[in-house]
């Protein structure tokens, strides 16, 4: 079953903006996570947020968690050309043995 | 940082041959994972192993499906008979600690025609 559900599909802004991405998820989690893929790359790890957590900041990175929802945001400040990529949020199952990977949410960003 | 290595990083296979994809892990990591990714599409979870037997499959982890740990460090997916369907690319990952973290390598193509 898919965990994560990622809103939008596709984000476009300018180098400068604040990107924001969402994620919903259906059933109880361990840990949410967010990573990121280049076109065609391996995907990199880049927040990992508990289940007893609301917020967690990483560099440009700030991470929100709201179980009684069932979602998480990621959002990106200060965005950069180089952060034109797609962007997961997955969900470890209460043994956080398996993640399970919504659909991402592409986001290019032009300078 | 450690590295996930994966071969081949590309495969081309015709319909209904056995393909195996191989992994080598970040030494002392005990969970393994393999996730498939069908071009522009999700990551989809296949199986995840520990300690030498599978902790947990997906429901695409069928009988064409196989992993092993033919020399105590490498880690393989067989795919036996492939299908077109098969295409996709193919990740291996270790899990980091406790924390839940995964490090991935950077995938197997694989194009059956």
């Amino acid at each position: 079953s898919q965990q994560g559900e990622e809103d939008p599909q596709a984000l476009s802004i300018q180098e400068g903006e604040n990107a924001t991405m969402n994620c919903s998820y259906k059933t109880s989690i361990n840990n949410l996570q967010w990573y990121r893929q280049n076109s065609g790359r391996g995907l990199v790890h880049l927040i990992l947020i508990r289940s007893n957590e609301r917020e967690k900041h990483s560099g440009r990175l700030r991470v929100t968690l709201d179980t009684s929802k069932k979602s998480s945001s990621l959002l990106i400040t200060a965005s950069r050309a180089a952060d034109t990529a797609s962007y997961f949020c997955a969900g470890a199952n209460q043994a956080g043995t398996a993640l399970i990977f919504g659909k991402g949410t592409t986001l290019s960003v032009s300078s | 940082e450690p590295e996930v290595t994966q071969t081949p990083s590309h495969q081309v296979t015709q319909m209904g041959q056995e393909v195996i994809l191989r992994c080598v892990p970040i030494s002392n990591h005990l969970y393994f994972y393999w996730y498939r990714q069908i071009l522009g599409q999700k990551v989809e979870f296949l199986v995840s192993f520990y300690n030498n037997e599978i902790s947990e499959k997906s429901e695409i982890f069928d009988d064409q499906f196989s992993v092993e740990r033919p020399d105590g460090s490498n880690f393989t997916l067989k795919i036996r008979s492939t299908k077109l369907e098969d295409s996709a690319m193919y990740f291996c990952a270790n899990l980091k600690g406790n924390t839940g973290e995964l490090f991935f390598g950077e995938g197997s193509r694989l194009t059956v025609l």
